[in-house]
């Protein structure tokens, strides 16, 4: 199994910050990698896909790059509606795979 | 528009089979390059991917749990159900269903439904 592996586990910031987060994969996947958020008591929401292509109605302030094995989501200037919870998930090989998560708090 | 709902019960006894059932709209697991997913998560902890299948009737299922689950899809009624056999406490998660599709080579689970707490308990 290819192993996901994010940091921080959580962080705190402030409103107007640039928050990096990072995904680290056990084993070279290119770019098939994707970044979700989620909010409490609710469903992930997808944000990037193929490691840097932003969905449909994401704000600019949100991209990601990365390909091989390290990736990271960066949120430009950290607005009140992103703290969340955020994870990777690679779609390289079976099994698919999570990263643990990034809790962004607020500072 | 696409959407997904989960449905089923949100509590069940250990050692009972678990059926959920992903009811979605928006889009048919009759043509191609779709697939519908389904994805937990324990109370306060991460994702974790169970099983998924496509439009051409490919199944997948997590190694680790492939023994106990069962992915079918009903194209007719726009649902695929989820079978969970021996359930156990350490089972109880929320549920999610989630619609993958394939943009540029790359699989996404670009829409997921509001998934469902299922409890497992004696």
């Amino acid at each position: 199994d290819i192993q996901m592996t994010q940091s921080p586990s959580s962080l705190s910031a402030s409103v107007g910050d640039r928050v990096t987060i990072t995904c680290r994969a056990s084993q070279g996947i290119g770019s098939s990698l994707a970044w979700f958020q989620q909010k409490p008591g609710e469903a992930p929401r997808s944000l990037i896909d193929a490691a840097s292509t932003l969905q449909s109605g994401v704000p600019s302030r949100f991209s990601g790059s990365g390909f091989g094995t390290e990736f990271t989501l960066t949120i430009s200037s950290l607005q009140p509606e992103d703290f969340a919870t955020y994870y990777c998930q690679q779609h390289s090989a079976y099994p698919l795979t999570f990263g643990g998560g990034t809790k962004v708090e607020i500072k | 528009q696409i959407s997904l709902k989960e449905s089923g019960p949100t509590l069940v006894k250990p050692t009972q089979t678990l059926t959920l059932t992903c009811t979605f709209s928006g889009f048919s697991l009759s043509t191609g390059r779709v697939g519908v997913g389904w994805i937990r998560q324990p109370p306060g902890k991460a994702l974790e991917w169970l099983a998924l299948i496509h439009w051409d009737g490919e199944e997948r299922y997590s190694p680790s749990l492939k023994n106990r689950l069962t992915i079918i899809k009903d194209t007719s009624r726009n649902q695929v159900v989820l079978t969970m056999t021996n359930m156990d406490p350490v089972d109880t998660a929320t549920y999610y269903c989630a619609h993958r599709a394939v943009e540029k080579g790359h699989w996404n689970f670009d829409l997921w439904g509001r998934g469902i707490l299922v409890t497992v308990s004696s």
